[in-house]
């Protein structure tokens, strides 16, 4: 089974700065699909930016961008400019080719943002 | 457009009871999923579908039970509640393989 590990339980970073969130995984596929979601204290689940593993180019979105290391199965998120708003949970998710794929989820990475 | 539309957004429960979930959504996406969040566990999977009349089981399935008729409607029902099911629950759908998942804001359970 697909494992996603986010190994900082909570990470704090100065506004304006610049601050990278871990994550890795563990697949025997060749073809899938990784995300990053941001859950603030509304709970809501958000989309932040997404990567196909087909794609050697690394995925950005304005001030969020990826660093994918496929050999490695590493993917990790860089939030550049950090702003208050950024302050969230923030998962890691794989996604697995095939119809019936399903997300599977880290534990999650706490980011305070501090003035 | 309401996107995924889950009710009730908070529910309490005593031990034994039984209740159903609703999540609807009008973006005619054929996978649908439901999560659960629990503090340190993040998101596991309970039970999803791929299309109307198509479900299977997720990672933590047992207790619940879901039905597809329809393409816009996933209802996940607790058949007893039991302490162990209080969590907060999310209906998820995706148009596609390489698209993220849209979530529904949530239903906080709590099984007294």
């Amino acid at each position: 089974a697909q494992t996603v590990t986010q190994s900082q339980p909570e990470m704090s970073v100065q506004e304006a700065e610049t601050v990278t969130l871990s994550c890795t995984y563990d697949t025997s596929e060749s073809d899938y699909y990784l995300f990053w979601y941001k859950q603030p204290p509304s709970r809501q689940m958000i989309l932040v930016i997404r990567q196909e593993a087909y794609k050697q180019q690394n995925a950005t979105e304005n001030r969020f961008s990826v660093n994918f290391q496929k050999a490695a199965k590493s993917f990790s998120l860089k939030i550049s400019d950090s702003q208050l708003g950024d302050a969230a949970m923030y998962f890691c998710a794989y996604r697995g080719p095939g119809t019936a794929s399903k997300l599977t989820f880290g534990t999650g990475t706490r980011l305070q943002v501090t003035l | 457009n309401a996107g995924v539309t889950q009710t009730p957004k908070f529910q309490v429960l005593k031990t034994g009871q039984s209740m159903t979930l609703q999540c609807a959504q009008d973006m005619n996406h054929e996978y649908m999923s439901w999560y659960r969040q629990d503090p340190g566990m993040g998101l596991r999977l309970i039970h999803y579908s791929v299309g109307a009349g198509i479900t299977d089981q997720g990672e933590v399935p047992n207790g619940y039970n879901v039905s597809r008729s329809t393409t816009e409607d996933f209802p996940l029902r607790l058949l007893s509640a039991a302490p162990s099911q209080t969590s907060v629950y999310f209906c998820a759908t995706s148009k596609g393989l390489s698209y993220g998942y849209t979530f529904g804001s949530g239903t906080r359970l709590t099984v007294v």
